[in-house]
């Protein structure tokens, strides 16, 4: 199973700023996917990390907010931007091996904005 | 568009007895379903998957669950709880024919195991 590396794993952050988190994984994946966690929630998909190309967004999260890197296929990032206290929530990065058909999940970066 | 309803977002058990979370999705095309399992302050992990074989799957730590389309279920059973248990569940689809493999997520349910 595919090994991924999310950093950093936690981070207080002051409003207005932004985080980039970063997902590394120790094997080429095709897909690369960031989802959100709200305190309590479920996980809701953010967008889809495509390789070489603009991400696909999930209706509600938009590039300017989220923008999204994949230079190569082990490596993402997700930036959060202008942070305000909703956006604290755990990010995930989750990736998958077609044809494998199971989801690996990153250990998540637990996000508080004061 | 596909989703998942996971029944009761607490489930309380004793230790020793049986496990049971409900799962049950929608889907417009045979779907592929999971179980994840989430600890305190750390990530998921799959517990087991359906990808349209057995019926029956069985996962890790004595977990299993059985896809009924009759009834667009596919329940996490345990038959003995252990202490270890005690964590989120999330049921979880993922509509492979629309090429689509993202996945979405029940809303979870948190075990509780009673000693």
């Amino acid at each position: 199973s595919a090994v991924i590396s999310q950093k950093p794993s936690r981070d207080i952050c002051q409003r207005g700023t932004s985080l980039t988190i970063q997902c590394q994984v120790d094997s080429q994946v095709t897909m690369m996917f960031w989802y959100r966690q709200q305190p309590g929630q479920s996980l809701t998909l953010i967008a889809t990390a495509n390789q070489g190309s603009e991400a696909t967004y999930e209706s509600g999260f938009v590039i300017d907010k989220f923008p999204i890197s994949r230079p190569n296929l082990t490596f993402s990032t997700l930036t959060v931007s202008n942070m305000s206290p909703e956006d604290s929530s755990i990010y995930l990065c989750s990736v998958e091996e077609v044809p494998r058909t199971e989801a690996f999940f990153g250990q998540g970066t637990r996000l508080t904005v004061v | 568009a596909q989703s998942v309803t996971q029944l009761g977002s607490h489930v309380s058990v004793s230790e020793g007895a049986l496990v049971l979370l409900r799962c049950n999705y929608s889907s417009s095309v045979p779907p592929y379903l999971f179980w994840y399992v989430q600890y305190p302050n750390q990530g998921l992990q799959l517990l087991l998957k359906y990808t349209s074989a057995a019926t029956l799957v069985k996962g890790i730590n004595g977990f299993e669950a059985e896809f009924k389309k009759s009834e667009t279920s596919f329940h996490l059973t345990k038959p003995s709880a252990h202490m270890s248990d005690a964590a989120e569940y999330f049921c979880a689809v993922s509509d492979q024919g629309t090429g689509r493999r993202a996945l979405t997520f029940g809303s979870g349910t948190r075990l509780q195991v009673q000693p």
